[in-house]
């Protein structure tokens, strides 16, 4: 089945640091792939997608494309801020309208002042 | 513009007692709808998901159950709560013909 594999957390960077997420993914087919984020308290919210191959996702200053020769899909920011502190998750949805998505176990980012 | 809703954002429950959490969806038809829970370090584990009224898919047997009295209304059940049931539960809509979901705000279920 599908799956999808985020490296171990927590992550703990300063204020400006660079920031690289890994996520792999395991599917049939051709499937999209999502980053969600989840500030604390609160539910989830779409960071950003890509559904096709080298397709480049990005938003509030997070990128990540979709690598289909690695099957993945790294998050990276250039410059983390304290604002940017959440669990992040990754995620993939099969293709069709009725695929349900699966996703990572989601990753810590702590970012200190 | 579509909203979800879903309470009690907060409940704590004592062992055996039953629950009932409630999700519903404005602004949109025939939605796809899941409950997913997040228990500590875990992640996120799809429990049910709904293509339409009366259609529930279970991914893992437990002690809970969904059910789908109507088209924009998802319930997740228990007839009796176990410790392990703990955990933070998230409701999620998606449509047909897009392939992203939107989440609702959460239930902290505290069993003691």
């Amino acid at each position: 089945g599908d799956s999808v594999t985020q490296m171990e957390g927590p992550v703990t960077l300063s204020e400006e640091a660079f920031l690289t997420i890994n996520c792999t993914y395991t599917a049939t087919g051709y499937p999209s792939l999502f980053w969600y984020v989840q500030y604390p308290g609160e539910g989830l919210q779409l960071l950003l997608k890509a559904t096709k191959a080298d397709d480049k996702g990005s938003n509030k200053g997070f990128e990540a494309t979709y690598r289909k020769e690695t099957t993945s899909f790294h998050l990276e920011k250039g410059s983390v801020q304290v604002s940017d502190s959440a669990v992040y998750f990754c995620a993939l949805t099969a293709t069709g309208a009725n695929s349900k998505l699966t996703f990572g176990k989601g990753i810590t980012l702590s970012v200190r002042p | 513009s579509q909203t979800i809703h879903q309470w009690p954002a907060t409940l704590v429950q004592p062992v055996g007692s039953p629950l009932s959490l409630e999700c519903t969806v404005e602004g949109t038809s025939n939605p796809n709808l899941y409950w997913y829970r997040q228990a500590a370090g875990r992640g996120l584990q799809l429990l049910f998901y709904s293509v339409g009224i009366g259609q529930i898919s279970s991914e893992v047997p437990q002690n809970l159950s969904a059910s789908r009295p109507q088209d924009r209304q998802f319930i997740l059940s228990s007839k009796k709560l176990l410790l392990s049931d703990s955990g933070f539960y998230l409701c999620a809509w998606s449509e047909g013909g897009r392939i992203e979901a939107f989440f609702g705000q959460g239930t902290r279920l505290t069993v003691v």
